[in-house]
């Protein structure tokens, strides 16, 4: 079973910064990678597949990075709205999938 | 308007059974594979099963492999989760996801709720 750890658990960031967020896989799965947005009460959202593509209607202040084992989202300047719960997930073994445990993005 | 709704959530004793339904529109389901995912409270999110668009292929987490069931019916447009020998641990939200053609989860129901308490 492929692992997925994110870091770090929890970011504190003030509106108008940068976000760095990480995943490592514990072994590779190429450009298979998604990053999932959560917010309370709210399903997931995809905003990055293929490690670096944007979803339909995701703004170009998101972006992915990487392959193999280490992978990165930045935002650029977060917005009110973008503080929210943030997963990735590979999809480099089908038919089984993995999340990470998560990192919260909080306002500072 | 593509749409996901899950249905057929509930509280259901230790041991127990119950049945999950997905019901998707907007699209043309056959084309596509589907998951279930779940979220237990105040957790993250969890994979528990996957199945490709004609059911032939199947996945399903360690932790449900043997009790839980995945399957489709596409000309109902329709997914599905049997739940079986259900633990306390398998109390969540379940979501039904729609995979894309690269394997992400493009599209999201909100989800139904199974309790398993006595």
């Amino acid at each position: 079973e492929i692992v997925m750890t994110q870091s770090p658990a929890t970011l504190s960031v003030s509106p108008g910064e940068r976000a760095t967020l990480s995943c490592r896989a514990s072994q590779s799965v190429s450009s298979n990678l998604a990053w999932y947005q959560q917010k309370p009460g709210q399903a997931p959202r995809l905003l990055i597949y293929g490690a670096s593509t944007r979803a339909t209607g995701i703004p170009a202040r998101f972006s992915g990075s990487g392959s193999g084992t280490e992978f990165t989202l930045t935002i650029s300047s977060l917005q009110s709205e973008d503080f929210a719960v943030y997963y990735c997930q590979q999809y480099n073994n089908w038919p089984t999938w993995t999340f990470g445990q998560g990192t919260k993005v909080e306002i500072k | 308007e593509v749409q996901l709704v899950e249905s057929g959530g509930g509280v259901v004793r230790p041991g127990g059974s119950l049945r999950l339904s997905c019901a998707a529109s907007g699209f043309t389901f056959d084309d596509y594979g589907m998951s279930w995912v779940r979220q237990a409270p105040g957790k993250g999110l969890e994979w528990v099963s996957g199945i490709n668009w004609n059911g032939g292929s199947t996945g399903y987490a360690d932790s449900v492999k043997g009790r839980f069931t995945i399957s489709r019916d596409n000309a109902k447009n329709s997914l599905y989760l049997q739940m079986n020998s259900l633990r306390a641990e398998d109390t969540a939200l379940y979501y039904c996801a729609r995979c894309d053609d690269r394997g992400a989860f493009d599209i999201w129901g909100q989800g139904t709720m199974v309790t398993v308490s006595s």
